[in-house]
């Protein structure tokens, strides 16, 4: 299974950007990378899916190195709304068992 | 959100008494999963189905099962429910391929169980 490690809590302030980065040293050689944004009292909401190298939508883009072991979420010029759960996931290639982990708490300040 | 619809949204119970949430979706999704999120574990797989009538246990799948009778309807049943399956429980779908999949998630449904 594709574990995934990434920081507990971040902080920030609005209008900067901010990188999440997650390692998943052991992920499968044809999974891809998705992540998840989660608000209080709502489910995780899709925000971006890769493979490799750069991946950009109206959200946010994703940064993937050639040996795929990390991921790099990048936000923009974030505002208070921004402030979530942020879940970080690596396929599992012949199963089902989809781990999302703690994720990583961003709180943006004014 | 992408057509899926949890019930009852809040429910209180009472210890030993069964409990049986729904999800139901719209748009033909093929997967189905139920989690349970706790404060400080994240999201947690309890059960999925990958087509009618075919379901498998997920990671915290101990006083729960599931039936799927239709592709629209995932249901989840604590047999005898206890304290420690106060939560608030998710369902979600996906389209899923080999390698790649997006999922979908309900709106939740908070069980309290005294």
């Amino acid at each position: 299974l594709a574990k995934t490690t990434q920081p507990i809590s971040m902080d920030s302030y609005e209008g900067q950007e901010v990188n999440i980065t997650c390692s998943h040293n052991n992920i499968a050689t044809n999974d891809y990378i998705t992540w998840y944004q989660q608000f209080p009292s709502q489910g995780p909401r899709f925000i971006i899916q890769g493979y490799k190298t750069k991946v950009t939508n109206e959200v946010a883009s994703l940064f993937i190195p050639a040996d795929r072991k990390s991921s790099t979420l990048s936000l923009p010029r974030v505002s208070l709304s921004d402030t979530a759960v942020y879940y970080c996931l690596g396929g599992d290639t012949g199963g089902f068992k989809t781990i999302f982990g703690a994720g990583t708490r961003l709180f943006v300040k004014a | 959100d992408a057509g899926i619809t949890q019930s009852p949204r809040h429910k209180v119970t009472e210890t030993g008494t069964p409990v049986t949430l729904r999800c139901h979706q719209t748009e033909n999704h093929r997967y189905m999963y139920w989690y349970r999120q706790d404060p400080g574990h994240g999201l947690r797989l309890i059960h999925y189905s990958y087509g009618v009538k075919d379901t498998d246990k997920g990671e915290v799948s101990d006083g729960y099962s599931v039936s799927r009778s239709k592709t629209e309807d995932f249901l989840l049943t604590l047999e005898s429910a206890t304290s420690s399956q106060t939560s608030v429980y998710f369902c979600a779908i996906s389209d899923r391929t080999d390698y790649q999949e997006t999922q979908y998630f309900g709106p939740g449904t908070r069980l309290l169980v005294l």
